[in-house]
């Protein structure tokens, strides 16, 4: 399996910031992906990291609030723009090849507290 | 629409008995399905999966998982209980996509195990 790391890999920030999430992975992968966990929740997908192209986002996130690049086969960024004390959340990002039968392997998550 | 539900919040086990964490779903077409665990602090981890074939799944850390189509059940289980499988457990089905493969999660289940 790909080995996934992200920075930061927590943060406090203050309202109305915005802050930029990093994911590296040692090789190559065909699809990237961002996850939310909001605390004592599950995982919601928060958009498909598309290289060289705008991000694919999920029904509730939008770009302005969201961005993302993927300039290459092994990296992306997430930004959370003008946050909130709801963004308050870990931040994960996965990768896996092309089919839904594929493995995805996740980063170690990023935890970001917002005051 | 693809879900997943995880009908327990909490199971605890005594050390070295079996374990059983419980998962349904719901897909059109056939399942891709995955269990993850994650520990305090850290990202997720996949244990196993079920694409086709043996419904009896064998996985990581002994682990195994039983895919039962006429109940549309994933069940995680484990022999005997360890106080290190004490973490949160994640099923997931793979919900196909034009763009490959992206994780419908369940709630989660915590797991305790009691020396």
């Amino acid at each position: 399996s790909a080995v996934i790391s992200q920075k930061p890999s927590r943060d406090i920030c203050q309202r109305g910031t915005s802050l930029t999430i990093q994911c590296q992975v040692d090789s190559q992968v065909t699809m990237m992906f961002w996850y939310r966990q909001q605390p004592g929740q599950s995982l919601t997908l928060i958009a498909t990291a598309n290289q060289g192209s705008e991000a694919t986002y999920e029904s509730g996130f939008v770009i302005d609030k969201f961005p993302i690049s993927r300039p290459n086969l092994t990296f992306s960024t997430l930004t959370v723009s003008n946050m909130s004390p709801e963004d308050s959340s870990i931040y994960l990002c996965s990768v896996a090849g092309w089919t839904g039968s594929d493995t995805q392997y996740f980063g170690p998550g990023t935890r970001l507290t917002v005051l | 629409a693809q879900s997943v539900a995880q009908p327990e919040d909490q199971v605890n086990v005594a050390e070295g008995n079996p374990l059983t964490v419980k998962c349904t779903y719901s897909v059109s077409g056939n399942p891709y399905l995955f269990w993850y665990v994650q520990y305090p602090n850290r990202g997720l981890q996949f244990l196993l999966k079920y694409i086709t074939g043996d419904n009896l799944v064998k996985g990581s850390y002994g682990f195994e998982a039983e895919f039962n189509k006429s109940q549309t059940s994933f069940h995680l289980k484990k022999p005997s209980a360890l106080v290190s499988d004490s973490a949160l457990y994640f099923c997931a089905v793979s919900a196909l996509s034009d763009q490959g493969g992206k994780l419908i999660f369940g709630q989660g289940t915590e797991l305790s195990v009691k020396p």
